[in-house]
């Protein structure tokens, strides 16, 4: 059973377009977030969720829109598609946020590649 | 503003070495910190978590240290195998997010 689920694992897209990335979590945490994987595999937060709600917008573009329709989804909107958006984007959970507590291991899902041309 | 730096950028070593990865964080203040796996084409494995209280952690051939003081982590590989090969990334948690390192690509050569 995946415990972090995100799909689709690749999308290939045109300049302009919109799309979606889903994510699900059945490991029963509060905290979900969207991790952006650049080409030289640097890892950086772009937001984080705790029962629902916004808790960091790491000053992402107004085109990604993150909408967490409970704790255990958190879905990634992005409009107008860049050729810059190209990126693997990474879903992961933790029992609850960092900072909160020790022991607070964060789990990651496969990632999605996307690339826009 | 946390910073998080992993030396060496890459690493290559005949199988059975062993083998240190470090990981140099500019803020203190944390409260954990994680070593993670990364396979091509993969997500991230959590491999080890220490506590900001603790030291080391040991979890097979893997061992690896904190010092808070001084801001650095090692993750120690024994008997370095062929599987070993990935990249591997070190963690902090600050208030509200994970920070990661830069990463150390390892390949291990059978």
């Amino acid at each position: 059973d995946t415990a972090v689920s995100q799909t689709p694992k690749y999308l290939v897209t045109q300049m302009g377009n919109d799309k979606s990335i889903k994510c699900e979590q059945n490991l029963g945490h509060d905290t979900m977030y969207w991790y952006k994987q650049d080409s030289k595999k640097f890892l950086k937060i772009m937001f984080s969720y705790n029962n629902k709600e916004l808790i960091i917008n790491e000053t992402v573009p107004n085109r990604f829109s993150p909408k967490s329709p409970d704790k255990a989804h958190l879905n990634l909107h992005i409009n107008s598609l860049e050729l810059g958006d190209s990126a693997v984007y990474f879903c992961a959970s933790s029992p609850s946020l960092p900072g909160q507590g020790t022991g607070n291991t964060i789990y990651f899902g496969e990632g999605s590649w996307l690339t826009v041309v | 503003k946390q910073e998080v730096t992993q030396i060496p950028a890459a690493l290559s070593v005949p199988e059975g070495e062993n083998l240190v990865l470090n990981c140099s964080f500019t803020d203190s203040a944390i409260y954990n910190l994680q070593w993670f796996r990364q396979d091509p084409g993969k997500g991230l494995t959590s491999l080890l978590l220490i506590q900001s209280s603790q030291r080391e952690q040991t979890s097979g051939r893997l061992n690896a240290s904190l010092d808070k003081s001084s801001g650095r982590s090692t993750l120690y590989i024994a008997a370095s195998q062929p599987g070993d090969s990935a990249t591997y990334l070190c963690a902090v948690d600050r208030t509200y997010k994970y920070i990661f390192g830069t990463g150390t690509r390892l390949k291990v050569l059978a």
